[in-house]
């Protein structure tokens, strides 16, 4: 079964807007990666946050870490139309990557 | 940098056909991973090897798959015989030593009839 498990499945918002996505884990982990795929295309990766970190940012991602809850979240600020794709969280445990099985967002112009 | 290169991007086949998928990891890197996307499962790890040696094939289904990397910049994935289950897109990913960000390929779409 998926380690990472995101919330929502599905979220559609306005241009402008911002966007979050939570995933939730189960064992320890060494980082948590987040990756975006759009569609009919490969996995591209987007920010990586270590198991000591508790926030990262990079650009418009703010990713967030609760160790203690085994969660995570990825906030996207001021979305625009291209930010439009599924989006999936990874834990990293030692070599390999177990993905969740991702949130598709949608943002309309 | 060219990036993760698989070959073919498509593939159609009938049952009970061989089947080979072809992937070129990224110069330098020395991860290779080899992963099947399906809307039921998800996206799965199926092998994964380092420095040309197999690590973890836990996720192989069975015997009918089989994965071979004979040099650093070559890996196969192997499907004999198909079976219309297998229908899914198949990925190829590299990383680099020491880093733990993985880069994936375009994927190689593979239906079984």
């Amino acid at each position: 079964s998926q380690q990472g498990e995101e919330d929502p499945q599905a979220l559609s918002i306005q241009e402008g807007e911002n966007a979050t996505m939570n995933c939730s884990y189960k064992t320890s982990i060494n980082n948590l990666q987040w990756y975006r795929q759009n569609s009919g295309r490969g996995l591209v990766h987007l920010i990586l946050i270590r198991s000591n970190e508790r926030e990262k940012h990079s650009g418009r991602l703010r990713v967030t870490l609760d160790t203690s809850k085994k969660s995570s979240s990825l906030l996207i600020t001021a979305s625009r139309a291209a930010d439009t794709a599924s989006y999936f969280c990874a834990t990293d445990e030692g070599s390999r990557l177990t993905f969740g099985e991702g949130t598709q967002l949608t943002v309309n112009p | 940098d060219a990036g993760v290169i698989q070959s073919p991007r498509h593939e159609v086949t009938e049952m009970g056909q061989e089947v080979t998928l072809r992937c070129k990891p990224i110069s330098g890197h020395n991860s290779l991973f080899w992963y099947r996307q399906t809307m039921m499962r998800g996206l799965e790890l199926l092998i994964y090897f380092n420095n040309n040696v197999p690590i973890d094939d836990s996720g192989m289904p069975e015997d009918r798959f089989s994965a071979k990397m004979p040099n650093a910049s070559f890996s196969t994935l192997k499907i004999q015989p198909s079976e219309p289950r297998d229908s899914a897109v198949y990925f190829c990913a590299s990383r680099r030593q020491g880093l733990y960000e993985q880069y994936f390929g375009p994927g190689t779409r593979l239906t079984v009839t």
